[in-house]
């Protein structure tokens, strides 16, 4: 059974800061690997779906990063704003399953 | 891109009362869609799958009888909270992909409160 696990579990940085967001899965034939933006009281927005034919994808000042061998995918940030703060989840699956999330990571970023 | 519409965005209601809450997906069919529950600063859990026509296949430890499913077409899924009590209050959010290598797209969400 996928599991995901997420660190740190918070992160506060200043204004400007490259940052970079770590996610670790058990289950190493997944399908898909997929970060989340959710802001407080609010649903999830699609950051970045990596297959699991692809190395990283990329969207204006996010990378994601698959590293499927050692069952790792990193978040990185360019040039962090204050917009920026929100929690950030990751999600994978395999197999004919649904996604499973890690518990998120709360990100700060101070003007 | 893909739009998942889920309503309300907030209800509440009082105990021993049901609830309904619709997910749409507005611009692609949907052969899955998925209900979540969230707790204060907790991460999504699962609840349920369901697929267009079929029964929802519910994780362990989610009553059935008391979170209805009902998935009628391949654009609406809708929840049903029966019989409502205070600990059912959390944030419900619903998902739908076109296929499990695809990605995924969420509703907004609907916080539930029960009094």
């Amino acid at each position: 059974k996928q599991e995901v696990t997420q660190i740190p579990a918070a992160l506060s940085v200043p204004e400007g800061e490259n940052l970079v967001l770590n996610c670790s899965f058990t289950d190493s034939a997944i399908y898909n690997l997929q970060w989340f933006r959710q802001d407080p009281g609010k649903g999830l927005t699609s950051l970045l779906l990596i297959q699991s034919s692809q190395r990283e994808q990329t969207s204006g000042r996010l990378n994601a990063s698959l590293d499927k061998s050692s069952g790792r995918s990193t978040l990185y940030i360019a040039a962090s704003q204050p917009g920026d703060s929100a929690t950030y989840l990751c999600a994978a699956n395999s197999g004919n399953t649904p996604l499973v999330f890690g518990k998120g990571t709360r990100l700060s970023v101070i003007a | 891109g893909a739009v998942v519409s889920q309503h309300p965005s907030w209800v509440i209601c009082k105990s021993g009362t049901s609830v309904k809450i619709e997910c749409r997906s507005l611009d692609f069919q949907a052969t899955t869609m998925f209900w979540y529950r969230q707790f204060p600063k907790q991460s999504l859990m699962l609840m349920a799958t369901s697929n267009e026509g079929s029964k929802a296949t519910y994780e362990q430890g989610v009553e059935k009888d008391k979170f209805l499913i009902n998935h009628a077409s391949l654009t609406l899924s809708t929840l049903t909270v029966t019989s409502a009590h205070p600990e059912d209050s959390s944030f419900y959010i619903c998902s739908a992909t076109t296929g499990f290598r695809y990605g995924y797209t969420f509703g907004s969400g609907t916080r539930l409160t029960v009094v």
